[in-house]
């Protein structure tokens, strides 16, 4: 099983501030490596597909980075909307796994 | 508007079985696969099932497997999990999501299931 390691857990940050939250894989996965990002009592919402392609409609603030074992997700000036848990995908190996969420808390 | 609704779930005793459904629309439902996602309460997201189009792989989690089994009705453009031999550890908000090109490119709101006597 691939395991995906985030950090950090837990990161309380101010507005217009850049944020980079890492996803560390326990093998190389390519870059088959997504993220997603859920906000209170919603459902997950796909940002960056394979590393680093953005998906449809995600502001351009965020970005993806890394390949093999070693990713990144940045959000450059965050928003208080931004306020959310994130969390990484790998779907290379079988099974899926997920990243255990990095939640950012707007001070 | 890709849609995914999911229905089915509900208070369960352990032993038991639950059918959840996910209605989908705004897509050509037969082309993409399909998976189901869950999240216990408070917790992260586990992937719990995929299945291909015209099912030509189904996969399942270790923790499911022999107990889940996930199907589709291209025709119904539907999309069902059924759950049997549940137990306390299967609570959790199950999300239907859409299969695209290895990402899961849309979720559903989700539909709980509580296994608790």
């Amino acid at each position: 099983e691939t395991v995906l390691t985030q950090s950090p857990d837990f990161q309380s940050v101010t507005p217009k501030e850049k944020v980079t939250i890492t996803c560390r894989a326990s093998q190389s996965i390519g870059n088959k490596l997504h993220w997603y990002q859920q906000k209170p009592d919603q459902s997950p919402k796909l940002l960056i597909q394979f590393a680093s392609q953005s998906f449809s409609g995600v502001p351009s603030r965020f970005s993806g980075s890394g390949s093999g074992t070693d990713f990144t997700l940045t959000i450059d000036s965050l928003e208080a909307e931004d306020a959310a848990t994130y969390y990484c995908h790998q779907y290379h190996t079988l099974p899926r796994t997920f990243g255990q969420g990095t939640k950012l808390e707007i001070k | 508007e890709v849609q995914l609704v999911e229905s089915g779930g509900g208070l369960v005793k352990p032993g038991g079985s639950l059918s959840l459904s996910c209605a989908a629309s705004g897509f050509a439902f037969s082309s993409y696969s399909m998976n189901w996602v869950r999240q216990a309460p408070g917790k992260g997201l586990e992937w719990v099932s995929s299945i291909s189009s015209s099912s030509t792989y189904i996969l399942y989690a270790d923790s499911v497997k022999g107990r889940f089994t996930i199907s589709r009705d291209d025709a119904k453009n539907s999309l069902s999990l059924q759950m049997n031999s549940l137990r306390a550890e299967d609570t959790a908000l199950y999300y239907c999501t859409r299969g695209n090109n290895s990402t899961n490119d849309y979720w559903g709101q989700g539909t709980l299931v509580t296994v608790s006597s």
